[in-house]
């Protein structure tokens, strides 16, 4: 079975510090991992995505995320957080090992990046 | 270019009534999910098809759930005999493929309120 946590309902950070986003993931098999951001009244945007090569994966607006595989995490980070990144983060999973297509999602990470 | 594109937007429907959602995917997208997010929540798998042929069922809550891509474009979600736990908004998304081409990109959902 397939599972992803994200264990931060909310996160907080001021304007031009650090933020991570936390996400911990369980698969049988292999995991490919997204992260996709929602912004009020829109819909699901992908972020980045690792499948497999480098472990430090840069995506859009400055994230970056980095595959853990021995502490099974995928934690998205951006060095420099702006106001306009607060939003409602998603982490998802999909174990190919196995050969289903089932993407499982998290339960969200709200961010607020206070000026 | 043409995002994915769901229909309606908002469905009101009485407790019993049979309904039908539509999601047009990006042209030439291979693969199409189905999800479900309840408020507050991310969005619950439904199901998976690759062009025409339902490859991943195993999220559908029940037999009242049925969907179909029968051209491998358009698709349709269909609940039968409504009830109030299937108030949710219902996600479409759609991807070139697999692997490297695994980027879902998503429609604006259709908001289902059942009363």
């Amino acid at each position: 079975a397939q599972s992803v946590a994200q264990p931060e309902d909310q996160v907080n950070v001021a304007e031009g510090n650090p933020l991570t986003v936390k996400c911990t993931y369980s698969v049988s098999g292999n995991p490919y991992l997204f992260w996709y951001v929602q912004y009020p009244n829109r819909g699901l945007q992908f972020l980045l995505k690792y499948i497999t090569g480098d472990n430090l994966v840069k995506g859009s607006y400055g994230f970056e995320a980095e595959f853990n595989k021995s502490q099974t995490s995928f934690h998205l980070k951006k060095p420099s957080a702006l106001v306009s990144d607060s939003a409602l983060y998603f982490c998802a999973v999909r174990d190919w090992g196995t050969g289903g297509f089932k993407t499982i999602f998290g339960a969200g990470t709200r961010l607020f990046v206070k000026a | 270019g043409a995002g994915v594109s769901q229909s309606p937007r908002y469905k009101v429907a009485k407790r019993g009534q049979d309904v039908a959602l539509r999601c047009d995917p990006i042209s030439g997208h291979v693969s199409l999910f189905w999800y479900q997010q309840a408020l507050g929540q991310g969005p619950e798998f439904l199901t998976y098809f690759q062009n025409e042929a339902q490859l991943d069922k195993s999220g559908l809550p029940s037999d009242r759930f049925f969907a179909e891509r029968p051209e491998g474009s358009v698709s349709t979600l269909k609940i039968q005999r409504t009830q109030q736990e299937d108030s949710a908004v219902y996600l479409c998304a759609s991807s070139l493929g697999s692997g490297d081409q695994e980027t879902q990109y998503f429609g604006p959902g259709t908001r289902l309120l059942v009363l």
